[in-house]
């Protein structure tokens, strides 16, 4: 099955430092990324995501990166505030008939310290 | 949020006990999904299903069933509940294939403790 690594663990920044999180992933066939932001006691939120038609996304100060020939794709967060502090989940799906089970990292720790 | 809730929202419970944790949507979304979380661990695929009365397994799912009896809710069962799934259990819902991309909305969680 697919697994997927994620680094970082943890991961602390000065708030106005840009912050990087990258993932690798096993199964080729995957071609659905989405990252994911869980605050403490909160339930997961979906923040960006990306299909493996597309290099890159961009949404504000979130931008993912994806390279599939190496399976690999990272979550950059330019600008970091401390409302930024929380814990990422990066994941990966593909299409099937069951829909997209995804499988996720273990997750990163980050702390935007003012 | 999505119109998806868990119930209950917190137990305690004993080790032998069965346990039955109800998911509940109001999206009328095709998928739902049952994940645990542990630290250190991520989230993790239990059960999933993909229409009523269609359901298939994830990557953790000794332990555990489910059933679907109806769109909207999705129920996950601990039939003889062991202190190893003492975890925080999340549902999560998605809508079809046909879009472009296929968000999954998750629901508030339920932390179970097995004692």
């Amino acid at each position: 099955g697919e697994n997927v690594e994620q680094h970082p663990s943890t991961l602390s920044v000065q708030e106005g430092d840009s912050a990087v999180i990258k993932c690798t992933y096993s199964d080729s066939a995957s071609n659905y990324f989405p990252w994911y932001k869980q605050e403490l006691g909160k339930r997961p939120q979906l923040i960006i995501d990306i299909r493996s038609n597309v290099g890159e996304k961009k949404d504000q100060r979130i931008a993912v990166t994806l390279n599939k020939t190496a399976k690999h794709f990272s979550l950059h967060i330019t600008e970091t505030q401390p409302e930024d502090s929380a814990v990422y989940f990066c994941a990966a799906s593909w299409d099937s008939n069951s829909g997209y089970a995804l499988n996720f990292g273990k997750g990163t720790s980050l702390l935007v310290t003012p | 949020d999505a119109g998806i809730t868990q119930s209950p929202r917190h137990k305690v419970t004993e080790t032998g006990t069965p346990v039955t944790l109800r998911c509940h949507q109001t999206e009328n979304h095709r998928y739902m999904y049952w994940y645990r979380q542990d630290p250190g661990h991520g989230l993790r695929l239990i059960h999933y299903s993909y229409g009523v009365k269609d359901t298939d397994k994830g990557e953790v799912s000794d332990g555990y069933s489910v059933s679907r009896s109806k769109t909207e809710d999705f129920l996950l069962t601990l039939e003889s509940a062991t202190s190893s799934q003492t975890s925080v259990y999340f549902c999560a819902i998605s809508e079809s294939m046909a879009r472009s991309y296929n968000e999954q909305f998750f629901g508030p969680g339920t932390r179970l403790t097995v004692l």
